[in-house]
């Protein structure tokens, strides 16, 4: 297993362009989280899934968000309409549902809005 | 919701120990604990579980105390290798984890 694995690892749009991210999982994990981070802070939960279903999705998160995980395997993260203060690192993790282990990251896609 | 860090910063020489504070105003199922160097993604150290438990990872260390709705993390005889940025992440009952906003630690030669 190679872990978890996002593509694409940098992206640059331009303002007001739509952008999708995905997230391969570790294969056992049923557990996708999306995380969004900034210079100088911890990661800001955006939402998860447990297999195929969206479990919570945060509040701070606007409705151009949105995310996907069509057959309990990958995960697309969508934003629409994007604003420079979307640039960020979106950082993907799974986990199994126990928990006990821990979250694996992956490398995260760094998005740049110009 | 997001769990307080103390300190912000920390500079250590090499050998000297350190501890790292993870606070939270709502009631915790457990408490992780990461470390990220820079341009890297977090890495998972250890998870404690609510029961009041302390674990240990070779010099590092960390404890649990669910009544105070607090954890530490006690990093012993610091190597270089331990710089980095230190987060907690605390997950309550709804199961997802918020992260505190990350203690950078600094070990010098």
């Amino acid at each position: 297993d190679t872990g978890v694995s996002q593509d694409p690892r940098h992206k640059i749009t331009k303002r007001g362009q739509n952008v999708t991210f995905r997230c391969d999982p570790i294969s056992e994990h049923n557990r996708l989280y999306w995380y969004r981070q900034t210079l100088g802070q911890g990661p800001e939960f955006l939402t998860y899934f447990q297999n195929e279903a969206q479990l919570e999705k945060s509040r701070l998160l606007s409705d151009r968000f949105s995310a996907e995980r069509p057959k309990g395997s990958f995960s697309t993260l969508e934003i629409q309409r994007t604003e420079q203060g979307d640039s960020a690192m979106y950082l993907c993790a799974s986990s199994l549902f126990a928990g006990t282990n821990g979250y694996t990251f992956g490398s995260g896609t760094r998005l740049t809005v110009v | 919701q997001q769990p307080v860090q103390s300190p912000q910063a920390v500079i250590l020489r090499e050998g000297e120990d350190a501890v790292i504070n993870c606070s939270s105003s709502k009631a915790l199922y457990s408490v992780h604990w990461y470390r990220q160097k820079h341009g890297e993604a977090p890495v998972f150290l250890m998870i404690l579980l609510k029961g009041g438990e302390q674990k240990g990872h070779d010099k590092i260390s960390a404890s649990f105390n669910e009544k105070k709705q607090q954890s530490s993390l006690y990093l012993t005889a610091s190597q270089l290798s331990y710089s980095g940025t230190y987060f907690c992440g605390t997950v309550g009952n709804n199961n997802d984890m918020r992260f505190g906003a990350g203690t950078r630690l600094t070990v010098k030669p």
